[in-house]
């Protein structure tokens, strides 16, 4: 497709289980982005990938969050035993921010749709 | 830690008039960018701006960096209910992270 694909658009999962959301960037892109929204706020900053290659997980929340990217597309948030206060909107990103040379201030962030995670 | 604070948090107006949301920070950011966001859907950018006291017009949309880039602010005029939805200012730090604002939610009544 032409724009940032996320799946599942909704999960509902009980409290304890682990779930696996998927994000399917532009092609081309080389640097992704995970983020959390809760009700309807703003975006917290998760984890940074360039390529694939995390050079920055400082907003991982704790040891239960986990991602990957594998040939510099496809990224999985894993979440394992999951609660509660994990329930949010975990949205993607995908840009073709490149760290050598241009301006971030150029970059386009394009977002997926996000997936709706409940936690019962 | 960076933080972006937005107000109001929440606004409801009759079509026709104007609004303001101001993003605040106690830090300073290399540029910042205003996003608006549907439901269901993730932000769109609406603008950048990078240069301190920059203002940028986007049809009935006035964007603009405060001197010291640590505020911005987004005027509205003669809203519309099109204008409605989540609008969310995000500084840029450093060469590749965004730090959002905490949102301010627009309703515009017909």
């Amino acid at each position: 497709g032409a724009g940032v694909s996320q799946s599942p658009s909704n999960k509902v999962t009980e409290k304890g289980k682990d779930v696996e959301l998927r994000c399917d960037p532009i092609s081309g892109h080389t640097a992704l982005y995970w983020y959390r929204q809760s009700l309807g706020q703003g975006l917290e900053f998760l984890i940074y990938f360039q390529g694939n290659s995390a050079p920055d997980k400082s907003g991982l929340p704790s040891d239960r969050f986990s991602a990957e990217r594998t040939g510099g597309s496809v990224s999985t948030l894993t979440i394992q035993r999951t609660q509660q206060e994990d329930s949010a909107v975990y949205l993607c990103a995908s840009s073709f921010l490149r760290l050598a040379g241009g301006s971030i201030a150029k970059n386009i962030q394009y977002f997926g749709a996000g997936t709706r995670l409940s936690v019962l | 830690t960076q933080l972006l604070e937005q107000s109001p948090q929440f606004l409801s107006i009759q079509e026709g008039e104007n609004l303001t949301v101001y993003c605040n920070s106690s830090s300073v950011f290399s540029s910042l960018q205003w996003y608006r966001q549907e439901p269901g859907e993730g932000p769109v950018l609406l603008v950048t701006v990078v240069t301190g006291g920059e203002v940028k017009k986007l049809k009935r949309l006035t964007f603009q960096f405060g001197d010291a880039r640590k505020d911005s602010s987004l005027h509205i005029t003669a809203a519309q209910p099109g204008d409605t939805g989540l609008y969310l200012c995000a500084g840029i730090s450093g060469t590749y992270k965004y730090i959002f604002g905490t949102g301010t939610r627009l309703k515009v009544l017909a």
